[in-house]
């Protein structure tokens, strides 16, 4: 089983500010690697697909980048709205697994 | 629109059963494989099961393996999964999730999975005495 480990586990951020999430895989997935935004009492959402693809509907501020075993989760100039945990999810081999979630909080 | 419908949850004893019934609408079913993922109270997200398009293939998390089956209807545009011998471990909110990638004829038997692109709102399934 493919484990990811994000780093931090919680942020508290001032609005405007940039957050960068990471999310290490425990073997190489090439860039089978998804972000999704989770708001309180809400499914989960797809914010970035296959490391760095963009996804119609979300902000241009949301963008992904890395390959093999390292991922970035990058927000440009944060916005209220923006708190929720963000999970990172490897689709690159049986059993599909998630990250643990980084929690952001506005300051 | 793409709606995905959980329902079925609700409290359940230790050692009982249960089953979750997402009921699917505004896509081709049975051109894309299904999945279930739960998330325990104040927790992360879980991988649980996955069938292929047509059915003939599915696959497990080790946590639920023969104790849980998914399962789906095509012609009632429906997926399921039946829980059995139930823990507290088990309890969760389970939401069903929409697998991207689309599938025909023979290719929907195979389970190849990618990103999911649509998520329920999720049904809650807690398991205490």
């Amino acid at each position: 089983e493919i484990v990811l480990t994000q780093s931090p586990d919680f942020q508290s951020v001032t609005p405007k500010e940039k957050v960068t999430i990471t999310c290490r895989a425990s073997q190489s997935i090439g860039s089978s690697l998804h972000w999704y935004q989770q708001k309180p009492d809400q499914s989960p959402k797809l914010l970035i697909k296959y490391a760095s693809q963009s996804i119609s509907g979300v902000p241009s501020r949301f963008s992904g980048s890395g390959s093999g075993t390292d991922f970035t989760l990058t927000i440009n100039s944060l916005e209220a709205e923006d708190a929720a945990t963000y999970y990172c999810h490897q689709s690159s081999s049986l059993p599909q697994t998630f990250g643990q979630g980084t929690k952001v909080e506005i300051k | 629109e793409v709606q995905l419908l959980e329902s079925g949850g609700g409290l359940v004893q230790p050692g009982g059963s249960l089953r979750l019934s997402c009921a699917a609408s505004g896509f081709t079913f049975s051109s894309y494989a299904m999945s279930w993922v739960r998330q325990a109270p104040g927790k992360g997200l879980e991988w649980v099961s996955a069938i292929s398009g047509s059915g003939g293939s599915t696959y497990y998390a080790d946590s639920v393996k023969g104790r849980f089956t998914i399962s789906r209807d095509n012609s009632k545009n429906t997926l399921y999964l039946q829980m059995n011998s139930l823990r507290a471990e088990d309890t969760a909110v389970y939401y069903c999730a929409k697998d991207r990638r689309y599938c025909s004829g023979g290719s929907c038997r195979a389970l190849n999975l990618d990103y999911f692109d649509y998520w329920g709102q999720g049904t809650l399934v807690t398991v205490s005495s």
